[in-house]
């Protein structure tokens, strides 16, 4: 079964400043998706960036980049020029190559609490 | 985008009832939807596999009994707690995918409180 660790419960950045994230995952599979979720207090999940395991270029989307290393197992998240409404809880998750048509649920880490300082 | 809706938002329950939770999606169909539980402070475990004119397919240590599980049409799923008791309080989560590898679109979550 795969796993995926989140080695950091919480972190803490300067509004305008640059936070990375970690998330290193477990698995035999070769080829996968990996994710990044934000879950603000409302509670909505919301989709952040996400990533091909076949594609070695790191994904992107505006002040988030992932930084993805296979080899490692490893896939962080940066975001720079934090903002306010980063902060939030932030679930790296792992999906099974099998799960094409959306037949597997996604793995989840335990999570990462931001906290932006004004 | 692909949006899933799920109602209600918050539920109070008396204990020994049942309650249930809707998920729909609004502008996709989808075969399989899943329902997870997410504690305070903690992740969202998946609770289900919810397939579309099937049965569902549970995770090791989630009562089937106890959470049933419809998916009737290719737009909705349900999730029925029977027999609610206090330690079902929590926030459930439902989600779908619109395609492969696009990422899953959740729902806004349900939170249910046994009393």
């Amino acid at each position: 079964a795969q796993t995926v660790t989140q080695s950091q419960p919480e972190m803490s950045v300067q509004e305008a400043e640059t936070v990375t994230l970690s998330c290193t995952y477990d698995t035999s599979e070769s080829d996968y998706y990996l994710f990044w979720y934000k879950q603000p207090p409302s509670r909505q999940m919301i989709l952040v960036i996400r990533q091909e395991a076949y594609k070695q270029q790191n994904a992107t989307e505006n002040r988030f980049s992932v930084n993805f290393q296979k080899a490692a197992k490893s896939f962080s998240l940066k975001i720079s020029d934090s903002q306010l409404g980063d902060a939030a809880m932030y679930f790296c998750a792992y999906l099974s190559p099998y799960s094409g048509g959306g037949a597997d649920g996604l793995t989840f880490g335990k999570g990462t609490h931001l906290i932006i300082q004004p | 985008g692909a949006v899933v809706s799920q109602h209600p938002s918050r539920v109070i329950c008396k204990s020994g009832t049942s309650v249930k939770i809707e998920c729909r999606s609004l502008d996709f169909q989808a075969t399989t939807m899943f329902w997870y539980r997410q504690f305070p402070k903690q992740s969202l475990m998946l609770m289900a596999t919810s397939n579309e004119g099937s049965k569902a397919t549970y995770e090791q240590g989630v009562e089937k009994d106890k959470f049933l599980i419809n998916h009737a049409s290719l737009t909705l799923s349900t999730l029925t707690v029977t027999s609610a008791h206090p330690e079902d309080s929590s926030f459930y989560i439902c989600s779908a995918s619109a395609g492969a590898g696009y990422g899953y679109t959740f729902g806004s979550g349900t939170r249910l409180t046994v009393v």
